[in-house]
């Protein structure tokens, strides 16, 4: 079974440019989650998806950061435009149900640099 | 904000010792997990402790969660040079609106020598 896939695995830009990341979750996983991870930090929750519908989104800086996960199953995160502090790792992950007792299946990330 | 504190942030042992990190968290959880994270790659999931459960094992590695103290510990035993890693406690907790989050420390690094 394949694992959650994330593209692309490097991203360098410049501060200002826009950037998106993509997620395929795992095939049959209702639940879609993106996090940002600092280096030296546990990774923190932007956004959570059921199916198509963004349930929590609180920790989402809604000025510059979107997200779609249309037909349920893709998603892109976009970032614009983009500042310095934005470089970190960006993960996807998945869970069939988003229960509390769900397993969450992580992607290797995407590593954003911004100079 | 990051409920789960780990320590300690790094711990360097010799291949066959014994690893113990340890988690505290500040509120009342569903259930705490731990992940394992390589470096450059994804976060795995090791085991999930259940809030009623006090201790639970899975191969090498012993869960225990103390509610009472808000605590919980990774005993990693017979440790492997594989075992390098770094780990995180992750605690799911109500966050409103019928929904549960879940929250993770800072972690604990470590390093296993050959």
């Amino acid at each position: 079974e394949a694992g959650v896939v994330q593209s692309p695995r490097y991203k360098i830009i410049e501060k200002k440019q826009p950037v998106a990341f993509w997620c395929n979750p795992i095939s049959g996983h209702n639940t879609l989650y993106w996090y940002l991870q600092n280096l030296g930090q546990g990774p923190e929750l932007l956004i959570r998806y059921e199916n198509e519908e963004a349930v929590d989104d609180s920790q989402l800086p809604k000025d510059r950061f979107s997200a779609e996960r249309l037909k349920g199953v893709d998603s892109t995160l976009k970032i614009q435009p983009a500042e310095l502090g934005d470089s970190a790792v960006y993960l996807c992950a998945s869970s069939q149900q988003g229960v509390g007792t769900d397993t969450q299946y992580f992607g290797p990330g995407t590593r954003l640099t911004v100079l | 904000s990051q409920q789960g504190e780990e320590d300690p942030q790094a711990l360097s042992i010799q291949e066959g010792e014994n690893a113990t990190m340890n988690c505290s968290y500040k509120t009342s959880i569903n259930n705490l997990q731990w992940y394992r994270q390589n470096s450059g790659r994804g976060l795995v999931h090791l085991i999930l402790i259940r809030s009623n459960e006090r201790e639970k094992h899975s191969g090498r590695l012993r869960v225990t969660l103390d509610t009472s103290k808000k605590s919980s510990s990774l005993l990693i035993t017979a440790s492997r040079a594989a075992d390098t890693a770094s780990y995180f406690c992750a605690t799911d907790a109500y966050s409103g609106a019928g929904s549960y989050q879940l929250t993770f420390g800072k972690g604990t690094k470590l390093s296993v020598i050959p």
